[in-house]
């Protein structure tokens, strides 16, 4: 059971597919995240929204659009991507607005770019 | 890069003690040491933090050395279900302090 729910559990997409990633957090949270684990990597962090206003990214390429509309819900939004970004995106929260605290993560969304 | 080092896996016997060790010699004043577990296709999950005392919770202990630059994750009497990638992170995740990255964990291995 977990307080960030991550939707779709699966994605399979063509490289010219536009999808969208959907995050939210019942934990009344101020912080959310956008991570990747690609396979046998380590996580790495993508996006850092903190009260709705994103202040992080990661050199992270365009074709990767973040969207924050309200401090429970995240969005990636993904367009023409290549097959090495097939991995498993991980959204987090955490309570504090500066990000510290402990982290709460979503199950994540398997993607697999064909 | 990862600011800590764990051993890359261990095993441990199924009701013995796991005991996981981390070292994170940079640790600076204000920053905590968080540990996270992730089970194959989950989400990493939380466990336990601290600042420089000894915590507990239901879940596992945190041993820190007084000189702050190593913790030991104890699991007292570790179960099957315990199988999994064990990471120790330093730092908060403020913007300011910028990466506190995962590095590649330690593998728990509880065999029967």
């Amino acid at each position: 059971e977990t307080g960030v729910t991550q939707t779709p559990r699966h994605l399979v997409m063509g490289m010219t597919n536009k999808k969208s990633l959907k995050c939210e957090q019942h934990l009344g949270h101020n912080a959310m995240y956008w991570y990747k684990q690609s396979a046998k990597k380590p996580l790495e962090l993508m996006f850092v929204y903190s009260l709705e206003e994103r202040v992080e990214n990661n050199s992270v390429p365009s074709r990767f659009s973040p969207e924050c509309p309200n401090s429970s819900h995240l969005f990636l939004h993904l367009h023409t991507l290549q097959p090495e970004d097939s991995a498993l995106y991980l959204c987090a929260s955490s309570q504090d607005r500066e990000g510290l605290g402990p982290l709460h993560f979503g199950n994540g969304t398997r993607l697999t770019v064909t | 890069d990862a600011k800590t080092t764990q051993p890359t896996s261990m095993d441990c016997a199924e009701g013995r003690a796991a005991n996981l060790p981390c070292n994170h010699s940079t640790i600076s004043g204000n920053e905590y040491v968080y540990w996270y577990r992730q089970i194959h296709s989950q989400g990493p999950q939380y466990i336990i933090h601290g600042l420089k005392n000894n915590e507990t919770n239901e879940m596992a202990s945190l041993i820190i050395t007084e000189d702050r630059k190593s913790s030991t994750l104890i699991l007292p009497h570790a179960t099957l279900r315990d199988t999994a990638v064990y990471y120790c992170i330093d730092g908060g995740f403020n913007t300011n302090a910028g990466k506190s990255t995962f590095g590649d964990g330690t593998t728990l291995t509880v065999k029967p």
